[in-house]
C-alpha cells in the first residue's frame, strides 16, 4: 500500500539558519509530489509541485525551495529562515487529479 | 472564479446528535470537490470525494456528503457525532486542468461535547 512519510513533525529554528523537511513516498512509482503550507486560521497554500525527478514548478515566490533528487522524495529547503516562514509544511502525493494523499506534517516555529 | 466557502468557523454538537457542516462552491465548470479532516497537528485526511459520479457520496468513519449542482452545495453530514469526530474539516476544490492547485475553504472546527 501507498504510504507517504514526512519529518520533523515539530521544528523550531532561529531567524536566519536554514531549513531541510524531507518527504518520501512509498508503494508507488513516478507520483505527483507537493508541498503546501498552512498557516493559522487558512487554508493551504500550494508552493511547489512537482511531475518528476528534478522538475520543481513553484506557486509563490518566496524565500523557500524544493528539489526532488529521486523519484519519490521532495525537500523543501531555505537558506536563511524568516519570521514569516513560520507555519504547517504538508507534503502531498497524487497520481490524477482525483485524490491527494497528505503527510503528517511538520509545525515549523521561527524564532 | 471558483471558490468555495464553508459557512461556519465552529460547530458544536452533543455527542450522539447530527452533523451538519455546510460547504458553498462557485464554479462554471462541474467539479471535483473534496472533504478532508484535520486533527490537531496532523495532516489531511481524505473523508471523501466528489467526481462527477453519484451525488450523495459516502465516506469513512460514517460521513457523507451531498452534491446538489442546484445549490451549488457539497455539505458534509453525519447522522450521530462521536467524541472522536472533534477535529477542523476543510471542503476542497481542485482547479481544473491544474497541478495541485487545490482550493480549500477556510475550514470549520467540530467540537464535540458529552
Amino acid at each position: 500500500s501507498q504510504t507517504i512519510h514526512q519529518w520533523p513533525a515539530t521544528l523550531v529554528q532561529p531567524v536566519g539558519s536554514p531549513l531541510s523537511l524531507e518527504c518520501t513516498v512509498e508503494g508507488t512509482s513516478n507520483p505527483n509530489l507537493y508541498w503546501y503550507r498552512q498557516a493559522a486560521g487558512r487554508g493551504l497554500q500550494l508552493l511547489f509541485y512537482s511531475v518528476g525527478i528534478g522538475q520543481i514548478s513553484s506557486e509563490v515566490p518566496q524565500n523557500l525551495s524544493a528539489s526532488r533528487p529521486q523519484d519519490r522524495q521532495f525537500i523543501l529547503s531555505s537558506k536563511k529562515l524568516l519570521l514569516s516562514d513560520s507555519g504547517f509544511y504538508l507534503c502531498a502525493w497524487s497520481l490524477t487529479a482525483a485524490g491527494y494523499t497528505f503527510g503528517s506534517g511538520t509545525r515549523l516555529t521561527v524564532v | 472564479a471558483q471558490s468555495v466557502t464553508q459557512l461556519d468557523s465552529h460547530v458544536s454538537v452533543s455527542e450522539g446528535t447530527p452533523v451538519l457542516l455546510r460547504c458553498n462552491y462557485s464554479s462554471s465548470y462541474s467539479p471535483s470537490l473534496f472533504w478532508y479532516v484535520q486533527h490537531p497537528n496532523k495532516g489531511l485526511q481524505l473523508l471523501l470525494k466528489y467526481t462527477s459520479a453519484a451525488t450523495l457520496v459516502k465516506g469513512i468513519n460514517g460521513f457523507e456528503a451531498e452534491f446538489k449542482k442546484s445549490e451549488t452545495s457539497f455539505h458534509l453530514t453525519k447522522p450521530s457525532a462521536h467524541m472522536s469526530d472533534a477535529a477542523e474539516y476543510f471542503c476542497v476544490y481542485i482547479l481544473r486542468g491544474s497541478q495541485g492547485n487545490l482550493i480549500f475553504g477556510k475550514g470549520t472546527k467540530l467540537s464535540v461535547k458529552p
